[in-house]
């Protein structure tokens, strides 16, 4: 059973912290990575995607990965109340690559 | 552009009631991925479409689901004879190839009593 961990949370930071977010999978062949942000009675949004070890940076948001340890995290910096959401992490199957196997989030909430 | 988008938005049906559910996906986009999210849950795969055939059916989770992909573009879920265990937020996804970033619409989120 192809799975992706994450922490449920919630995980409460204070308005202009770092949210440091986490996932790992147990599919070594993954060559794809998401992470999805989804308030509550919404559906996902795309946040980033990475495919490469390192780190990815896009504003605010940096995703980084680790295939080696089957890692990848997502930063936010400036947390801002707006941020308040559900995280995804998302990772392709590697025998059917258009698959995504999601975690089942992490609650983000930072106060004010 | 216009994103994906599905119908209806909420559907309330009665235990053992047929239940159809349409996505309208991206324009241009040649793939199509029907999941599930039930409360709490993350989502769960059901069915991809690469145009209008489904090489992934895997996901369904019994005989009652089918689904199918017309014209290439639109897509319908059919859930025959409803359960409450099928009550869940039912989500369309499409992607401009098999393999590329996946768009999500809104959702129908299905009520059985």
């Amino acid at each position: 059973q192809k799975e992706v961990e994450q922490n449920s949370g919630p995980l409460s930071v204070p308005e202009g912290a770092i949210a440091s977010l986490n996932c790992t999978y147990s599919d070594r062949g993954s060559q794809s990575f998401f992470w999805y942000r989804q308030y509550s009675g919404k559906s996902p949004e795309l946040i980033m995607f990475i495919y490469s070890n390192g780190d990815k940076e896009d504003g605010r948001f940096t995703a980084q990965l680790n295939k080696a340890s089957q890692y990848v995290s997502l930063l936010i910096r400036d947390s801002q109340p707006s941020d308040s959401a559900t995280y995804l992490c998302a990772v392709n199957s590697a025998d059917s690559s258009y698959k995504l196997i999601f975690g089942s989030g992490t609650r983000l909430l930072v106060r004010p | 552009g216009a994103g994906v988008s599905q119908s209806p938005s909420n559907k309330v049906t009665e235990k053992g009631k047929d239940v159809e559910l349409r996505c309208d996906p991206i324009s241009g986009h040649t793939a199509l991925y029907w999941y599930r999210q039930s409360l709490g849950q993350g989502l769960e795969f059901l069915i991809y479409f690469q145009g209008n055939s489904a090489p992934d059916k895997s996901g369904l989770p019994s005989d009652r689901f089918s689904a199918e992909r017309t014209g290439g573009s639109v897509s319908t879920l059919t859930i025959q004879r409803t359960q409450q265990e099928d009550s869940a937020v039912y989500l369309c996804a499409s992607s401009l190839e098999a393999e590329g970033t996946q768009y999500f619409g809104p959702g129908t989120r299905l009520t059985v009593l």
